[in-house]
C-alpha cells in the first residue's frame, strides 16, 4: 500500500527565513505526489503536486516541493516565510486500487513562522 | 463560483442519534469521497463514490453509512453505531477526466460535536 510519513510534528521558523517541511513516500510504481495547507477549521488547499518532468516543482504562494527518487523524498519548501504561512501542511500520495483513485494523506506538519 | 459546499458547519449531536452531513458540489466531477480529520492522526478515508449509485468502504466505514442519488451530492450519515464520532469531516471531489492526476477539492469542513 501507498504511504507517507511527515517526521516532524510542528516546524518553527523566523519570518524571512527559508522553511523545509519533510515529506517521505513510499509506492509501488511512479509516484503523484501533493501537498496540500490547512487554516484552522477549513478544508485543504491544493499547493502542488508532482507527476512526471522536473524534480523541482513550483505552487501557490511562493512554495515549491522537490522530488527525490534515490531518497523517496518529497520536501516542501519556500525561500523566505511569512507570519501568513502558519498552518498545518499535509503530504499525501495517489494509491490506486482496483482501479479507483483515492489519496493516502500524512499526519501533517504545523508550520508556525514567528514575526 | 464553483466549488464543493458542506453543511452545517458546527453540529452538535446527542449520544444515540444519527446525523447526517451535506456535501454538494457543482464543479461535475465524477468522484466524491468522506475523510475524517482528528488532532494528530491526519486525515483517514471514510467512504468514496465513483458515479451515482455506487460507493465504496474506505479504511474506516464502521458506523458511517452514505447514499450517491444524484452526481452533485453525497450525504454522510454519522449512526449511532459509531464509536467516536467526535471529529472534522471533510468532504472532496476530483474530476474523472482527462488529463486526471488525482488531486482533490475540498469543502470546509463540518464539525461535529457528541454531547
Amino acid at each position: 500500500a501507498q504511504s507517507v510519513a511527515q517526521p516532524e510534528d510542528q516546524v518553527n521558523v523566523a519570518e524571512g527565513n527559508p522553511l523545509t517541511v519533510k515529506c517521505t513516500y513510499s509506492v509501488s510504481g511512479n509516484p503523484y505526489l501533493f501537498w496540500y495547507v490547512q487554516y484552522p477549521n477549513r478544508g485543504l488547499q491544493f499547493l502542488l503536486k508532482y507527476i512526471t518532468g522536473d524534480n523541482l516543482v513550483k505552487g501557490s504562494y511562493g512554495f515549491e516541493a522537490e522530488f527525490n527518487k534515490s531518497q523517496t523524498s518529497f520536501h516542501l519548501k519556500k525561500p523566505s516565510a511569512l507570519v501568513s504561512d502558519s498552518a498545518l501542511y499535509f503530504c499525501a500520495v495517489r494509491d490506486r486500487h482496483t482501479g479507483f483513485q483515492k489519496l493516502v494523506f500524512g499526519t501533517g506538519t504545523r508550520l508556525l513562522v514567528s514575526p | 463560483d464553483g466549488g464543493i459546499t458542506q453543511s452545517p458547519k458546527y453540529l452538535f449531536r446527542k449520544e444515540g442519534q444519527n446525523v447526517t452531513l451535506s456535501c454538494e458540489q457543482n464543479l461535475n466531477h465524477d468522484a466524491m469521497y468522506w475523510y475524517r480529520q482528528d488532532p494528530g492522526q491526519g486525515l483517514r478515508l471514510i467512504y468514496y463514490s465513483q458515479i451515482v449509485n455506487d460507493f465504496q468502504k474506505g479504511d474506516i466505514a464502521e458506523g458511517y453509512s452514505v447514499s450517491r442519488e444524484k452526481k452533485e451530492s453525497f450525504p454522510l450519515t454519522v449512526t449511532s453505531a459509531q464509536k467516536n464520532p467526535t471529529a472534522f469531516y471533510l468532504c472532496a471531489s476530483r474530476n474523472g477526466g482527462q488529463p486526471n492526476t488525482g488531486e482533490l477539492f475540498f469543502g470546509e469542513g463540518s464539525r461535529l460535536t457528541v454531547l
